[in-house]
C-alpha cells in the first residue's frame, strides 16, 4: 500500500530560525509533490506545487525541493505567523497526503 | 478570484446519508476539477474525490461504494452524497479547486472552502 511519511511529526523553533521538514514517498513520485500550511480552525493554503513552484504570493521564505522519494521543504527564517500543520501531498497516481508535521514557534 | 463554501447539516444519525454542498461564486464550474477533502478531527487530511463540469466524476477507493458527487451548473453548485454513515465519517469537510485531475489523482488543491464540521451521532 502506498503512504506518505513526513518527519519530524512536530517541532518548535524560534523566529528567525531555518526550518526543515521532510516527506518521504513509498515509491516513485517524480515532483508530483505538493505542500500545503494548515492553521488550526482554517483551511489548508498551497505553499509549493510540483516539488519546488512556489505558489503566487507565498513568502519566499517558503522552499520546496526533492523528486523521486525524498522531498524537503524549507522555512528559510521562520516568522511568528508560520506556526501551523505542514502536509505534503503527492499526485503521482493516486491523491494522497502526509500526516503532517506541527510547527510551533517558541 | 474563486471562492468556495459549504453547507449543509451538522449532524447525521448513523446509518443515514451525509449530504454537502459547495456553492463557487467568482467563476464558473464550467473550467476546473471541484473535489472534496475531508479532516477528521485532530487528524489529516483524506482526499475524497472529484467531479468535473461534463459530469465526470472519480472517487477514492476507501470510499468508492459510499459515494456520489455531482455538479449544478446553473446554480454554480457541486455537491456530496456519503450513504451510510458511521462515526468514523465525522469529519470536516471541505470542496476545493484542483486544476487537473485523471484518474483517482488531481494536481493541487490552490482554493479551497472554510470546511463544514460534519458529526455522526445519534
Amino acid at each position: 500500500d502506498s503512504q506518505m511519511t513526513q518527519s519530524p511529526s512536530s517541532l518548535s523553533a524560534s523566529v528567525g530560525d531555518r526550518v526543515t521538514i521532510t516527506c518521504q514517498a513509498s515509491h516513485d513520485v517524480s515532483k508530483f509533490l505538493n505542500w500545503y500550511q494548515q492553521k488550526p480552525g482554517k483551511a489548508p493554503k498551497l505553499l509549493i506545487y510540483d516539488a519546488s513552484n512556489l505558489e503566487t504570493g507565498v513568502p519566499s521564505r517558503f522552499r520546496g525541493s526533492g523528486s523521486g522519494t525524498d522531498f524537503i521543504f524549507t522555512i528559510s527564517s521562520l516568522q511568528p505567523e508560520d506556526f501551523g500543520t505542514y502536509y505534503c501531498q503527492q499526485y503521482k497516481n493516486f491523491t494522497l497526503f502526509g500526516p503532517g508535521t506541527k510547527v510551533d514557534v517558541k | 478570484q474563486v471562492q468556495l463554501q459549504e453547507w449543509g447539516p451538522g449532524l447525521v444519525k448513523p446509518s443515514e446519508t451525509l449530504s454537502l454542498t459547495c456553492g463557487v461564486s467568482g467563476g464558473s464550474i464550467s473550467s476546473y476539477y471541484w473535489t472534496w477533502i475531508r479532516q477528521p478531527p485532530g487528524r489529516g487530511l483524506e482526499y475524497i474525490g472529484y467531479t468535473y463540469y461534463t459530469g465526470a466524476t472519480n472517487y477514492s477507493p476507501s470510499l468508492r461504494s459510499r459515494v456520489t458527487m455531482s455538479r449544478d451548473t446553473s446554480k454554480n453548485q457541486i455537491s456530496l452524497k456519503l450513504r451510510s454513515v458511521t462515526a468514523a465519517d465525522t469529519a470536516v469537510y471541505y470542496c476545493a479547486k484542483a486544476n487537473y485531475c485523471v484518474g483517482d489523482s488531481c494536481d493541487w488543491f490552490d482554493t479551497w472552502g472554510q470546511g463544514t464540521l460534519v458529526t455522526v451521532s445519534s
